[in-house]
């Protein structure tokens, strides 16, 4: 079964200071992650994926996050915070099951942007 | 203007009541979903369809209803069954089933439902 971790329910930080939004997860195959913005009462908008390809993913807005197997994480991370970057972010697994792709969902990371 | 809309973006509705939210999707995609968001709570999947008149139950399929009757359209009913409806609810699409674990959900702006 697979599962998502994120460490941090809040982040704050200072605009123009780097971000990290750090994500473990645990997966029986070759998983394909992702990463999703939510801003407040809209959906979900894809910020990146990783798919066996390059463990560097670089996405939009620039973020970008960095698959390490080792470490079963998939952080994700931007040099300068934007204001506009403040809403929940989700990291998300996805598994090729019988039934079709399975996507688990962590439980989110609320970033604040502060002046 | 491609993409997923949901309507209505809010909704209200009296205890005992049956409910149905709408999802309407012009990318030509095969597969559709329906997940409910709780505060605090990743998505959790309700319903899933990969093809038209198929759909499989998901993790908390209890209370709700589906139907795939055609291929832009996957309508959800909230049914006087389902203990705490009140909630987020998303609808999402992808290319076609199961093309591979990289498949990629585009997401709707979301219903709020709320039981009074």
């Amino acid at each position: 079964a697979q599962s998502v971790t994120q460490l941090d329910s809040h982040v704050s930080v200072s605009e123009g200071t780097p971000v990290l939004l750090r994500c473990n997860y645990s997966s029986s195959y070759s998983p394909s992650l992702f990463w999703y913005v939510q801003h407040p009462n809209k959906g979900l908008q894809l910020l990146l994926k990783y798919t066996s390809a390059a463990t560097l993913v670089k996405g939009i807005n620039g973020f970008e996050a960095e698959f390490k197997k080792s470490e079963t994480s998939f952080h994700l991370t931007k040099p300068s915070a934007h204001m506009s970057d403040a809403a929940e972010y989700f990291c998300v697994v996805s598994e090729l099951t019988g039934g079709g792709n399975k996507l688990t969902f962590g439980t989110g990371t609320q970033l604040k942007v502060e002046l | 203007d491609g993409g997923i809309t949901q309507s209505p973006k809010y909704l209200f509705r009296k205890e005992g009541q049956n409910v149905t939210l709408s999802c309407e999707q012009n990318l030509n995609h095969d597969a559709m979903y329906w997940y409910r968001q709780d505060p605090g709570q990743g998505l959790r999947l309700i319903y899933y369809s990969q093809i038209v008149n198929d759909f499989q139950k998901g993790d908390i399929a209890e209370g709700y209803s589906v139907s795939r009757e055609k291929k832009e359209s996957f309508p959800l009913t909230v049914t006087s069954a389902q203990k705490n409806p009140t909630a987020f609810y998303l609808c999402a699409s992808s290319v076609s089933p199961p093309a591979g674990v990289s498949d990629t959900q585009y997401f709707g702006p979301g219903t709020r439902l709320t039981v009074l």
